[in-house]
């Protein structure tokens, strides 16, 4: 099975900074590579897809890239909104599988 | 306003068995592939079947297979899971989820927690 391994685990950052959470699979995996947030107490919520493809809603201070084993999603300019949990999720042979989180607090 | 609305969930001893169902509105249910993916308390997101769009095919992780049936009625835009020797290590919250573009999961319900426990 592959696993997805994101980096950090936890990041600490003020409003304005540019945060960047990396998602490394076991192996190379296809483009099916999505990002969602989660916030306390509600459901996850889409944020990318196809490893580089904005959700309609989601502002464009999100983006995504990679390829292969490695991705990331980067948040141009942090709100307080964004402070919440994320998650990276890939698909193989029908079986998909999340990231372990990667939670974004208030410096 | 699409929508998934969980239901179902509660407390069940270890061993007992246990059905989710997962309303769907405000969309075309029967075309699309479905999911259930659960979050054990102060944990991440873990996958834990998926169902395409016809209930023809249906897959499982590991840790679920052989105790866990999904299945849908596309006549009632009702999706089920059906949770059989449940074991502590299943307390969790479910969610539902719709199958997005490029295998993505764009849509999900609210939860509905399941605690196993005697």
């Amino acid at each position: 099975d592959i696993q997805l391994t994101q980096s950090p685990s936890f990041l600490s950052a003020s409003v304005g900074d540019r945060v960047t959470i990396t998602c490394r699979a076991s192996q190379g995996i296809s483009s099916y590579l999505a990002w969602y947030q989660q916030k306390p107490g509600k459901a996850p919520k889409l944020l990318i897809y196809a490893a580089s493809t904005l959700q309609s809603g989601v502002p464009s201070r999100f983006s995504g890239s990679g390829s292969g084993t490695e991705f990331t999603l980067t948040i141009s300019s942090l709100q307080p909104e964004d402070f919440a949990t994320y998650y990276c999720q890939q698909v193989n042979s029908y079986l998909w599988t999340f990231g372990q989180g990667t939670k974004v607090e208030i410096k | 306003e699409v929508q998934l609305v969980e239901s179902g969930g509660g407390l069940v001893q270890p061993g007992g068995s246990l059905r989710l169902s997962c309303a769907a509105s405000g969309f075309t249910f029967s075309t699309y592939w479905m999911h259930w993916v659960r979050q054990a308390p102060g944990k991440g997101l873990v996958w834990v079947s998926h169902i395409n769009s016809d209930g023809s095919g249906a897959t499982y992780a590991d840790s679920v297979k052989g105790r866990f049936t999904i299945s849908r009625d596309n006549a009632k835009n009702t999706l089920y899971l059906q949770m059989n020797s449940l074991r502590a290590e299943d307390t969790a919250v479910y969610y539902c989820a719709r199958g997005g573009r490029e295998r993505s999961l764009d849509i999900w319900g609210q939860g509905t927690m399941v605690t196993v426990s005697s």
